[in-house]
């Protein structure tokens, strides 16, 4: 079944504790993004990549960090979460050109205490 | 820049209704205009679509029209059921990839 697939769905955790959410692909999308979606904020775009070791930032990137090693794997990293980080997390990704819609995640919902 | 504008929330409906949610758009250049569905608890799911001006895009009884004179894609559906509630969302992408929503509309469809 073509799907993205985030784990983990729920997170628990600690101001500066580093954490890795992690995003995986099937469809051999070149192109992989993450949102945040906040209450009246809609879906702010954090990071996105083109492809294999080509990355850049989005709208919020502040306090959050990818990486693209492999195409079907684009994890998000925060090396030193804080309160206002607390959100829910999508990562998404398409064939590249104007006409792909994204296939989403299920979702990550991180809390920061 | 390019921005997506669609009508604030919450629309209720009763089953059977007439849904109209509107989406209007601002973008250089011949964007492909998306709406995305978000159920409770899930992440958003791609409804329909439309790639060039007079295009129109349809999936499970709903419809959308890309009309570039308005610059609009109001999505549409002629009988709503108590299923189709959840949350809509108007996008566009752009010729640098990048894809832009808008606020989201929540439907909410009682008996």
């Amino acid at each position: 079944e073509a799907q993205v697939t985030q784990n983990p769905r729920y997170l628990i955790t600690v101001t500066g504790k580093k954490l890795t959410v992690t995003c995986s692909q099937n469809m051999n999308h070149e192109y992989m993004s993450w949102y945040r979606q906040d209450p009246g904020l809609g879906l702010r775009q954090i990071y996105y990549s083109m492809n294999v070791e080509v990355t850049d930032k989005g709208d919020v990137p502040e306090g959050y960090k990818v990486s693209r090693k492999e195409k079907r794997n684009f994890p998000l990293i925060l090396e030193s979460p804080s309160p206002n980080q607390t959100s829910l997390y999508f990562c998404a990704s398409s064939l590249t050109g104007t006409g792909h819609g994204y296939t989403f995640g299920s979702g990550t919902r991180l809390t920061v205490v | 820049g390019n921005s997506v504008t669609q009508m604030e929330g919450p629309v209720t409906l009763s089953e059977e209704a007439f849904l109209t949610i509107n989406c209007t758009y601002t973008a250089t250049g011949y964007p492909s205009l998306f709406w995305y569905v978000q159920y409770p608890g899930e992440g958003l799911q791609l409804l329909l679509k439309a790639t060039k001006a007079d295009d129109k895009g349809s999936n499970k009884g709903f419809e959308a029209t890309y009309r570039k004179e308005t610059t609009s894609f109001h999505l549409e559906k002629g009988s709503v059921q108590v299923s189709d509630s959840a949350v809509y969302f108007c996008a566009l992408r752009s010729n640098n990839n990048d894809m832009r929503f808008g606020a989201g509309t929540r439907l909410t469809v009682k008996p």
